[in-house]
């Protein structure tokens, strides 16, 4: 999987809108762009995906560059629940077999929301 | 989505012994995943779990280690073997959603493993 690049950590005010920006300057044409989360204690959780189009979900919304060489997950409001750390992942959306459940977690941007 | 429960939430075990981790998900699933977090550090994946086959390992994991069955399609389990204090870490357990669509996985919320 191509290789992305994250903040290593952002700050928002509960009620503020969040842009977490990931550059993936060598995505190749076949690459889905996937979003995780992982709060405290927990397992990551699927956000959103998409490959060339925004796309939006009750979670979040994705907005990806034209080149698609960078991608910005927007939470609309953050809430104290948001605070987490947030995985900008490529993969391969013909990825079959064994590489299947493998996704590349690199170290991700750790989200502060502040009351 | 899919339930995921893991079983031991949290252990803490002395070095040289081994540890089994259950992971049982709430429906049928063709394939189930193994990851690893230690540290601070973010998730590896260690082995896919295959039902009536032997696991599939990644690079720097052996079945000797971390042994893996797969007994059913809703049901496996990781054991770690021999461990040493740089065996703690947390360790997930995953499936995916829908069999073919490559969309997303879901995760269990781990077991949190120290060994001292």
């Amino acid at each position: 999987d191509a290789k992305t690049t994250q903040p290593n950590s952002m700050e928002s005010n509960e009620e503020e809108p969040v842009h977490l920006p990931c550059n993936h300057s060598t995505i190749s044409g076949t690459d889905y762009i996937h979003w995780y989360r992982q709060l405290p204690s927990q397992g990551p959780e699927y956000v959103i995906h998409g490959l060339t189009s925004n796309v939006n979900n009750r979670m979040a919304s994705l907005a990806i560059a034209e080149d698609r060489k960078s991608s910005t997950l927007i939470l609309h409001r953050a809430t104290l629940r948001d605070a987490a750390v947030y995985y900008c992942i490529l993969r391969d959306k013909n990825a079959g077999g064994t590489s299947y459940g493998k996704l590349t977690f690199g170290q991700g941007t750790i989200l502060t929301v502040h009351p | 989505s899919a339930v995921i429960s893991q079983k031991p939430s949290r252990d803490i075990c002395q070095r040289g012994t081994s540890l089994t981790i259950q992971c049982q998900v709430d429906s049928q699933v063709t394939m189930m995943f193994w990851y690893r977090q230690q540290p601070g550090q973010s998730l590896t994946l260690i082995a896919t779990a295959n039902q009536g086959s032997e696991a599939t390992y990644e690079s720097g994991f052996v079945i000797d280690k971390f042994p893996i069955s797969r007994p059913n399609l809703t049901f496996s389990t990781l054991t770690v073997s021999n461990m040493s204090p740089e065996d703690s870490s947390i360790y997930l357990c995953s499936v995916p959603s829908d069999a073919g669509t490559n969309e997303k996985l879901f995760f269990g919320s781990g077991t949190q493993l120290s060994v001292l």
